[in-house]
């Protein structure tokens, strides 16, 4: 069965890029047509769509967000990644990735501070 | 872009008590709707897709409607298990915008 699953860095300091990766099992990045995305949770508040990117490779990004994100794919590895460069502690967060709006994954909270 | 707004942000509620949620879109956005449950301290889930397909393993319970611009999410009858917030999302088009949630709770 599809299962999705966020990993990286749980700390990043201010003014680096958060690097995170979600792992799919159970579904093949290259020959679905889905899009692939992330979506992030500060604490105590609501969800923020980040961006997603489609098979074939065209990413789409939240107008807010756009001049720090890039999510690529990595159909070798069955991966998709997201990279947000300049973080500050606002960018601290729960992050999700899924599969259009269907599956998604259990979520990495990731804290930005010195 | 796009925004969705939802309301009520919050509601109180009896236990068995008919409850109704509604997402407002500022343009249409045919049916690609989708409404998520957030119980406290979890991630969301799916509850409906395409404005009104019960997501499978759901309680039918809960139910959908709407196309265009104005949505519902009804709950029939308000269980102790469905405090939570519910947040709608448009799929249409990117920016695949959510709405700012409304937190249900029992009376």
């Amino acid at each position: 069965q599809l299962q999705l699953q966020e990993s990286g860095p749980g700390l990043v300091k201010p003014s680096e890029t958060l690097s995170l990766t979600c792992t799919v099992s159970g579904d093949s990045i290259s020959t679905t047509t889905y899009y692939w995305g992330w979506i992030r949770q500060p604490p105590g508040k609501g969800l923020e769509w980040i961006g997603n990117i489609y098979y074939s490779g065209t990413p789409y990004y939240n107008p807010s967000l756009e001049s720090r994100v890039t999510i690529s794919v990595d159909t070798s590895k069955n991966q998709f990644s997201l990279k947000l460069t300049s973080v500050t502690a606002a960018d601290t967060a729960v992050y999700y990735c899924a599969r259009g709006v269907r599956a998604w994954g259990q979520g990495t909270l990731v804290t930005v501070s010195s | 872009d796009i925004q969705m707004t939802q309301s009520p942000s919050s509601l109180s509620a009896s236990v068995g008590d008919r409850v109704t949620i509604t997402c407002r879109a500022s343009q249409g956005i045919s049916n690609y709707l989708a409404w998520f449950q957030q119980k406290p301290g979890k991630g969301p889930n799916l509850l409906i897709y395409l404005a009104s397909t019960l997501q499978s393993g759901v309680p039918s319970r809960f139910s959908g409607s709407g196309s265009g611009t104005d949505f519902t999410l009804t709950i029939s009858s308000l269980q102790p298990e469905d405090v939570a917030t519910y947040y709608c999302q448009k799929y249409n088009s990117a920016p695949w915008t959510f709405g700012q949630g409304t937190k249900v709770d029992i009376k």
